[in-house]
């Protein structure tokens, strides 16, 4: 059983285009995270959500919209993209355990935007 | 120190050696200690989190300690198995109301040889 999934695992586009990215997690968590993972490799927090209501929203340009229709579901939505958004997006969850946030990641979406 | 940093960046092992290596992090406000394990196209697989100055946690081969006064953990692999090949992840987290954001560092890429 997949615990966070992301679709699609591959993503091709031009730039000047909208692409979505979906990540559901089957898990029960009530938090969510978007990460992008940057040319260094470092993973970076982009967005979380806890309970559907936004709560992480770090330095993004606000072409990037997150949106959760239900605690089990972040979409990313990206409009007029760029060729520096090329990068791996990683979806992870996590629920409060006695004070820790281990968090559960997904498979990455690398996005390739020509 | 500001940010999450690791050493060595990168590490190459005969099958059978021991090893170790270090996470330094913010030791102000600090919540939580995190370890992932990463293998290659896959997703980043949480092994410890800890909290407490002078914790020490062990799964199997793989154990680690934690220092919140100076700000550093380690990571301990015992007996390293080519299996054991991959990046590990430290990330810190604060304390306050930040629902489980993590800053990570820029992983230790292991390789171990049969």
């Amino acid at each position: 059983d997949t615990a966070v999934s992301q679709t699609p695992k591959y993503l091709v586009t031009q730039m000047g285009n909208d692409k979505s990215i979906k990540c559901e997690q089957n898990l029960g968590h009530d938090t969510m995270y978007w990460y992008k993972q940057d040319s260094k490799k470092f993973l970076k927090i982009m967005f979380s959500y806890n309970n559907k209501e936004l709560i992480i929203n770090e330095t993004v340009p606000n072409r990037f919209s997150p949106k959760s229709p239900d605690k089990a579901h972040l979409n990313l939505h990206i409009n007029s993209l760029e060729l520096g958004d090329s990068a791996v997006y990683f979806c992870a969850s996590s629920q409060l355990q006695r004070g820790w946030y281990e968090q559960y990641f997904g498979p990455g979406t690398r996005l390739t935007v020509t | 120190i500001l940010n999450v940093e690791q050493s060595p960046q990168s590490l190459h092992v005969q099958e059978g050696d021991s090893t170790n290596f270090t996470c330094s992090f913010p030791s102000s406000n600090f919540y939580a200690l995190h370890w992932y394990r990463w293998e290659t196209a896959k997703s980043p697989e949480a092994l410890f989190v800890m909290t407490l100055n002078g914790d020490e946690k062990k799964k199997g081969r793989i154990s680690a300690t934690l220092n919140t006064k100076e700000g550093y953990s380690y990571l301990y692999i015992k007996g390293s198995q080519p299996e054991d090949s991959a990046t590990y992840l430290c990330a810190s987290s604060v304390g306050g109301t930040s629902y489980g954001k993590l800053t990570f560092g820029q992983g230790t890429i292991l390789t171990v040889h049969p």
